[in-house]
């Protein structure tokens, strides 16, 4: 596609279910990027996939936090059993094999999560 | 990795140039400038990266003076299209660690009619 490309845009959920988050990046981007952003708030990196492997999860705030890339391309974000303060946009970015830095990242348009 | 600190808002009008300083003290010889724009319900957008003096592009100026501890983004003729956040980062170029630039409140710029 054109974009990053996010799915759901928008999602309700309840207290203690598990929810899965879609990103589609850009064609040919090996880099893929996964942040939160709180209502207010600035960007809070989440984990970074180059290729299928994820060099750096540290940002995931816990276990409940997990996510893959298939075929270096689309990647899912999984919460599980989500809380109230998991509630947050959740932004995918990707960026060219040649841009290691998220200064030269593509972002989605986020899909908001709301837990009830 | 720098902190930034941007004023949490500003107000302008259509027609107007606007400046919005961050100040970043203790940006290291490595690092560069980087401003994003967001809009509501979007994700942030790339508007223009710098390491000393003067950047243009399309969209707007960066200045940076020689000590690097500050650097000003100005808009030229904002018009009501402009009104988002605007998010001054520091960080090495390219480098690796870049994804974890310290992303702040950023400047809530409001223009009006």
């Amino acid at each position: 596609g054109a974009g990053v490309s996010q799915s759901p845009s928008n999602k309700v959920t309840e207290k203690g279910k598990d929810v899965e988050l879609r990103c589609d990046p850009i064609s040919g981007h090996t880099a893929l990027y996964w942040y939160r952003q709180s209502l207010g708030q600035g960007l809070e990196f989440l984990i970074y996939f180059q290729g299928n492997s994820a060099p750096d999860k540290s940002g995931l705030p816990s276990d409940r936090f997990s996510a893959e890339r298939t075929g270096g391309s689309v990647s899912t974000l999984t919460i599980q059993r989500t809380q109230q303060e998991d509630s947050a946009v959740y932004l995918c970015a990707s960026s060219h094999p040649r841009s290691w830095g998220v200064t030269e990242a593509f972002f989605g348009q986020g899909t908001r999560l709301t837990v009830v | 990795l720098a902190k930034t600190t941007q004023p949490i808002s500003m107000d302008s009008y259509e027609g107007q140039e606007v400046n919005i300083t961050c100040s970043h003290n203790n940006i290291a010889t490595n690092d560069y400038i980087t401003w994003y724009q967001q809009f509501p319900s979007q994700g942030p957008r790339f508007i223009i990266q710098g390491y000393k003096t003067k950047v243009t592009n399309e969209v707007a100026s960066l200045f940076i003076p020689a000590d690097r501890k500050s650097s000003t983004l100005s808009l030229p003729r904002v018009s009501l299209s402009d009104t988002a956040v605007y998010y001054c980062l520091v960080g090495e170029e390219n480098a690796g660690n870049n994804r974890k630039l310290i992303w702040g409140l950023g400047t809530s710029l409001a223009v009006n009619p």
